[in-house]
């Protein structure tokens, strides 16, 4: 399986503030993806990150305030813009496997917005 | 849009227990998955099952693909401490395009073994 590595770990922001959330892969991968974990909930997609080419966002997020980008095939930000306390969550990095189409998650970043 | 039903929400059980969750959805997934997410971590693949009917084991974890295609179990035999955590169930279904890998989960299930 594909090690994910996010940057950073965890984080406390004012509010207003933006944050740009690193995604590293130790090899090449076709598909990433970005996660939110509300605190105590489940996760839920926020886009799929394409390499060369604009993200493609779910119902309820846009790119103003969740800009990603994917310069290669290993490596991967997301920015969560204008921040308020309502997006204090964990955000996960994800990979798709292109041979088995498992899916493995990096160790997330804890933000706090205050 | 697709929609993951996980019970039980959570488990106390004792050591040595066996335990049993499962998820239903509303329309049909290609592909089920079985994770267990640690405080402070990101999840952890378990399991994941690819056909209709298959049953597939990883140590004492054992999870199946429902016929219907719309729903999946997991057991857990002998629980041991260290089960503690919460697993979701993640459902996928690639019909081409925007759908293509993208994971829709269960709301989880919280376990809590006594020694």
């Amino acid at each position: 399986s594909a090690v994910i590595s996010q940057k950073p770990s965890r984080d406390i922001c004012q509010r207003g503030t933006s944050l740009t959330i690193q995604c590293q892969v130790d090899s090449q991968v076709t598909m990433m993806f970005w996660y939110r974990q509300q605190p105590g909930q489940s996760l839920t997609l926020i886009a799929t990150a394409n390499q060369g080419s604009e993200a493609t966002y779910e119902s309820g997020f846009v790119i103003d305030k969740f800009p990603i980008s994917r310069p290669n095939l290993t490596f991967s930000t997301l920015t969560v813009s204008n921040m308020s306390p309502e997006d204090s969550s964990i955000y996960l990095c994800s990979v798709r496997d292109g041979l088995s189409y498992e899916q493995y998650f990096g160790p997330g970043t804890r933000l706090t917005v205050t | 849009g697709q929609q993951l039903n996980q019970s039980p929400q959570s488990m106390f059980i004792q050591e040595g227990e066996d335990v049993s969750m499962n998820c239903t959805s509303s329309s049909i997934f290609n592909t089920w998955l079985w994770y267990k997410q640690d405080p402070g971590e990101g999840p952890v693949l378990l399991i994941a099952l690819y056909k209709a009917g298959e049953l597939t084991s990883n140590g004492r974890l054992t999870a199946q693909f429902g016929i219907t295609r719309k729903d999946s179990f997991l057991n857990i035999s002998a629980s041991i401490p260290s089960d503690v955590g919460i697993y979701f169930c993640a459902g996928q279904f690639d019909a081409g395009g925007t759908s293509y890998g993208k994971l829709t989960f269960g709301q989880g299930t919280i376990l809590t073994v006594h020694p």
